[in-house]
């Protein structure tokens, strides 16, 4: 089993729609989670840490569940400009490593 | 404030030649990491440093990769011979403890 995993989708949607993506990670001592998005043609960018209470920043919501070992997003209301990939990422209790998932990739129909 | 910064951001060289890739973290990060993406593989972690000492290079290739970071503000990722099948996008990315990755623009590295 990878250590994270992604649908890769692609997740096509409507613009105004509400869409959801979840991760799942393997090593049950993960410590720190993070939604990165990427661009095509361009670096990762962090979109939003992941708290164990949950967060929100404008539109986007992440959860963590670690009993079932999975963190989500949530985007409401998708833009145009919501086009991208989704990384989900992890990092273990040992060490600094990021692990990066493979990506889940959004398009936002007008 | 400067983010990481990568050189080149484009490559072009034949195979076999020697390619050399930079990057100098973020001011005050102290892991710097190498990543290469590619369509078929996604983003793969080719090694990561702490305190400029390499941590983990299970993730480089094979003998003809090697990476230095003689100090904090530098670091360089080495092919030699390069070859087709390293033709990818190679990321830097830099950061303190457990806090999220700033990424660097990428150097697009093509072998012919």
């Amino acid at each position: 089993r990878k250590e994270v995993e992604q649908d890769p989708g692609p997740f096509n949607v409507p613009e105004g729609a509400t869409v959801a993506f979840n991760c799942t990670y393997s090593n049950s001592a993960s410590q720190s989670f993070f939604w990165y998005r990427q661009d095509c043609r361009k670096e990762p960018k962090l979109l939003m840490s992941v708290y164990s209470s949950g967060n929100e920043d404008g539109r986007f919501t992440a959860q963590l569940n670690r009993a079932s070992q999975y963190i989500s997003l949530l985007i409401r209301d998708s833009k145009l400009s919501d086009s991208a990939t989704y990384l989900c990422v992890v990092t273990p209790s040992y060490g600094q490593n990021f692990v990066f998932g493979p990506g889940t990739r959004l398009s936002v129909l007008p | 404030d400067a983010g990481v910064i990568q050189s080149p951001r484009h490559e072009v060289t034949e195979m076999g030649q020697e390619v050399t890739l930079r990057c100098k973290p973020i001011s005050g990060h102290n892991s710097l990491f190498w990543y290469r993406q590619t369509m078929m593989r996604g983003l793969e972690l080719l090694i990561y440093f702490n305190n400029n000492v390499p941590i983990d290079d299970s993730g480089m290739p094979e003998d003809r990769f090697s990476a230095k970071m003689p100090n904090a503000s530098f670091s360089t990722l080495k092919i030699q011979p390069s070859e087709p099948r390293d033709s990818a996008v190679y990321f830097c990315a830099s950061s303190q403890g457990h806090q999220p990755q700033h990424f660097g623009d990428g150097t697009r590295l093509s072998i012919l």
